[in-house]
């Protein structure tokens, strides 16, 4: 089980972390999702930390413990989204996705 | 450019069948495993199941396990998920999505627009 704060509000030009929490997360890859209203969910940080291009230097990642998290830097309009984290479970060979957060900027 | 289309969703009575598509362009499809993710109306994602290339290794989510089967065809480049046995629950938005990499667990790095499924009386 992976566990995410339902929503996360932030004023634009600050910085918004939200965390993906679950048993040991930091011995897993936790990759990242961005949703936005009425599109497909779109790949974002993988591999705890990795970048892919077209995603900005404000996004990032860090895992650790029992928490992963997903940092936003000088948040803008634009980065208001449904976000996910996911992580393969190989104890169950099973795909598990975080519960969501509504990432809201003010 | 990579490109996935489903195809096949609908309305279906509780107890029915229904078989989802996903046509496949613009990457070696063979070459890497691919995956159905499903999200119920106002609801976060959920992982249904995983076909690997290759050898076609299969995983699927406890909830749809023994009613759901993956499959593809790599000459026609297309995925698939036979959904029999439908309940209410399997109302959603199903995207099939690729993995980024042809090993390991990678993420998945692109996703279909999806195909609404809604089971109803």
């Amino acid at each position: 089980v992976l566990t995410q704060p339902p929503s996360v509000s932030v004023a634009p030009g600050q910085t918004a972390r939200i965390t993906c929490g679950g048993n040991n997360i930091g011995s897993k890859s936790v990759h990242w999702y961005q949703q936005k209203p009425g599109q497909a969910p779109a790949m974002g940080i993988y591999y705890d930390s990795d970048r892919p291009s077209g995603i900005p230097e404000r996004f990032s990642g860090s895992n650790s413990g029992n928490t992963a998290t997903l940092t936003i830097s000088r948040v803008e309009a634009g980065d208001e989204a449904d976000y996910y984290c996911q992580v393969w479970d190989s104890s169950s060979d099973h795909w598990v996705f975080g519960g969501g957060t509504k990432l809201t900027v003010l | 450019e990579v490109q996935l289309v489903e195809s096949g969703g609908g309305l279906v009575q509780p107890g029915g069948s229904l078989r989802l598509s996903c046509a496949a362009s613009g990457f070696t499809f063979n070459s890497y495993a691919m995956n159905w993710v499903r999200q119920a109306p106002g609801k976060g994602l959920e992982w249904v199941s995983s076909i690997s290339g290759g050898r076609g290794s299969t995983y699927y989510a406890d909830s749809v396990k023994g009613r759901f089967t993956i499959s593809r065809d790599n000459f026609k480049n297309t995925l698939s998920l036979q959904m029999n046995s439908l309940r209410a629950e399997d109302t959603a938005v199903y995207y099939c999505a690729k993995d980024r990499y042809n090993s390991g667990w990678p993420p998945f790095d692109c996703w279909g627009q999806g195909t609404l499924v809604t089971v109803s009386s």
